[in-house]
């Protein structure tokens, strides 16, 4: 069974461009998670989509990040435009409906410079 | 605002020792989650603990959970060098139903030296 895909793996962009990350989650799981671990910090929460519906966006920090799961296979996050703070690594996360594990994708390592 | 911490930090120990990584976290919560990095790789799950007492073992890697002392540690066993990767201990806020969202304690990088 193919694990949580997430693409691409590093983007460098500069200051003020548009960054768009991808992930895929493992076929059959409604439960979509978005997370964000900048450098020394804690990994945080950003959001989660049930199918394609936005359960909780709590975590976002900020309009300028644009999370879609259409479909409610895969999901986008966008951010638009990009500031230096936003570097980090980005992880994306699924689960099956009511079930409590989790599996993480292997993360895009963002670079605003 | 449920927070989560880990220590240490970082972790040095020489193969075959024991040693304990502790999490403690701030509010009530019956759900704790162990996972482990390694390098550029996604975070492989190890342990879920869903309830007060319960203890897990996979290997030379034990978890527990006390809820009352809201604290779960992750003892090592005669470390050996493959178990060099940075463990996270993660927390569920949520009593009900699926899994939401997770609050992570900082991570400990563990090195486990010949």
């Amino acid at each position: 069974e193919a694990g949580v895909t997430q693409f691409p793996s590093h983007s460098v962009i500069e200051k003020g461009q548009t960054v768009t990350l991808r992930c895929d989650p493992i076929s059959g799981h409604d439960n979509l998670y978005w997370y964000r671990r900048v450098m020394g910090k804690e990994i945080k929460f950003l959001l989660h989509f049930v199918k394609e519906s936005k359960q909780d966006e709590s975590g976002m920090p900020n309009n300028r990040f644009l999370a879609e799961r259409t479909g409610g296979t895969y999901s986008t996050l966008k951010v638009q435009p990009a500031e230096l703070e936003d570097s980090g690594v980005y992880f994306c996360a699924s689960s099956q409906l009511d079930r409590y594990e989790q599996y993480f994708g292997p993360g895009t390592r963002l670079t605003v410079t | 605002e449920l927070k989560v911490e880990q220590n240490p930090l970082f972790l040095s120990m020489q193969e075959g020792k024991n040693y304990t990584i502790y999490c403690n976290y701030s509010t009530t919560s019956d759900r704790l989650y162990w996972y482990r990095q390694d390098p550029g790789k996604s975070l492989e799950s190890l342990f879920v603990l869903l309830s007060n007492g319960a203890v897990k073992q996979e290997g030379r890697l034990m978890a527990s959970l006390d809820t009352k002392a809201r604290l779960s540690t992750l003892h090592i066993t005669a470390a050996v060098h493959d178990l060099s990767a940075t463990y996270f201990c993660a927390v569920d806020p949520l009593t009900q139903g699926g899994s939401e969202k997770l609050v992570f304690g900082k991570g400990t990088k563990l090195t486990v030296n010949p």
